[in-house]
């Protein structure tokens, strides 16, 4: 079993519609808790971070961590096509040493 | 803000031939490094954590011999792909903690090896 589970997709959906993005995983010793938004042929971008469980919002996304539960989850609201990349959950015990997701493939479609 | 660069962005060499990549942190200093190494359609895989003054340390079933890495400066970090075959074509991207403590990072652009 990996560490960090994740749908790769593809996942594609309309423009303007509300995007669920998850991951679970098995380690609880993980503490912080990342998306990281990467274009085709590029390095990843930070989308969000959050430490331990509760709510984290900034412009469209909303980050959500559930340490009860292991699973975390990212919300982007009003997707744009611009949205269109593959989205990686990122996580560590606070070591420095992020262990990814697979990655999810995202489509948003004009 | 801060920022990673690699160089190149893009390498094609041949069967045999060693291969240097560039990790750099713009304008903050980075004792560590990481570097990941990415195959198409897939997530990134840590090869190796770079120290600088000190030996890097590989992750389990990453050969040292094969991947070398050298922390020469507080800001440089490179990547040297020896006797490389066409297997270790890849995405290779590095990393470097981000100065303002929290526990995460900035990374590079990648640099794609391609190897005939």
């Amino acid at each position: 079993q990996k560490e960090v589970e994740q749908d790769p997709g593809p996942l594609s959906v309309p423009e303007g519609a509300i995007v669920s993005l998850n991951c679970t995983y098995s380690n609880s010793a993980f503490q912080y808790f990342m998306w990281y938004r990467q274009y085709s042929r590029k390095g990843p971008e930070l989308l969000m971070y959050t430490y331990s469980s509760g709510n984290k919002e900034d412009g469209r996304f909303t980050a959500q961590v559930d340490k009860s539960s292991k699973y975390i989850s990212l919300f982007i609201r009003d997707s744009q096509p611009s949205d269109s990349a593959t989205y990686l959950c990122a996580m560590s015990q606070g070591a420095q040493k992020l262990v990814f997701g697979q990655g999810t493939r995202l489509t948003i479609n004009p | 803000g801060a920022v990673v660069s690699q160089h190149p962005s893009w390498v094609i060499c041949k069967s045999g031939t060693s291969v240097k990549i560039e990790c750099r942190s713009l304008d903050f200093q980075a004792t560590t490094m990481f570097w990941y190494r990415q195959f198409p359609k897939q997530s990134l895989m840590l090869m190796a954590t770079s120290n600088e003054g000190s030996k890097a340390t590989y992750e389990q079933g990453v050969e040292k011999d094969k991947f070398l890495i050298n922390h020469a400066s507080l800001t440089l970090s490179t990547l040297t792909v020896t006797s490389a075959h066409p297997e270790d074509s890849s995405f290779y991207i590095c990393s470097a903690p981000r100065p303002s403590g929290k526990d995460t990072q900035y990374f590079g652009p990648g640099t794609r090896l391609t190897v005939l």
